[in-house]
């Protein structure tokens, strides 16, 4: 499985952009590249996904580089709501599984 | 929608005991997984669905058994439960393999 490399954790400010980047330098031509958080005590929630173009939806934007090697998950305007770990995951093609990493702890300063 | 939902939301047995965690979605959904959460880790594959009819393992299938019952249903068995197996149970579902994957609310399990 190709790997994803993410901080630990980063702290932000309530109503300011938060950028969490994720690394996958073995990612192959067939890997698309999925986020996901988990709120305490909740199941992962889908954030967004991409292959080779950025991406927007209500909830995020995904910046992915152009060599895919590493992309950014960007949330706008964090909340206190977006206090969450946020996983960069690698779904292959001819792969069912999700393979979660630790993930980034993203802490929101009210 | 109620989306996926899982009984019973936590559970406490000794160990040898057995036990069923269910899991139902009303989305009609083909694909159905069933995974595993330790404390301060990622989630791991333990058996998935691709379509009713069908199961499969995934990373960690020892020491579960799976039935889907149906295109709603997909339950995970534990027949002789042991302390190894005190996580976080998580159901999902997906409209088919290889797409977004929706998750439950998670069943805590504690094995004395």
């Amino acid at each position: 499985d190709a790997k994803t490399t993410q901080p630990n954790s980063m702290e932000s400010n309530e109503e300011e952009p938060v950028h969490l980047p994720c690394n996958h330098s073995t990612i192959s031509g067939t890997d698309y590249i999925h986020w996901y958080r988990q709120l305490p005590s909740q199941g992962p929630e889908y954030v967004i996904h991409g292959l080779t173009s950025n991406v927007n939806n209500r909830m995020a934007s995904l910046a992915i580089a152009e060599d895919r090697k590493s992309s950014t998950l960007i949330l706008h305007r964090a909340t206190l709501r977006d206090a969450a770990v946020y996983y960069c995951i690698l779904h292959s093609s001819n792969d069912y599984k999700l393979s979660f990493g630790a993930g980034t702890t993203v802490t929101v300063r009210a | 929608n109620a989306g996926v939902t899982q009984t019973p939301k936590f559970q406490v047995l000794k160990t040898g005991q057995s036990m069923t965690l269910q899991c139902a979605q009303d989305m009609n959904h083909n694909s159905m997984y069933w995974y595993r959460q330790d404390p301060g880790m990622g989630l791991r594959l333990i058996y998935y669905s691709a379509s009713e009819g069908t199961t499969d393992k995934g990373e960690v299938p020892n020491g579960y058994n799976v039935s889907r019952l149906n295109k709603r249903e997909f339950s995970l068995r534990l027949e002789s439960a042991a302390p190894s197996q005190t996580s976080v149970y998580f159901c999902a579902s997906s409209v088919r393999g290889l797409e977004t994957q929706y998750f439950g609310p998670g069943t805590r399990l504690l094995v004395l």
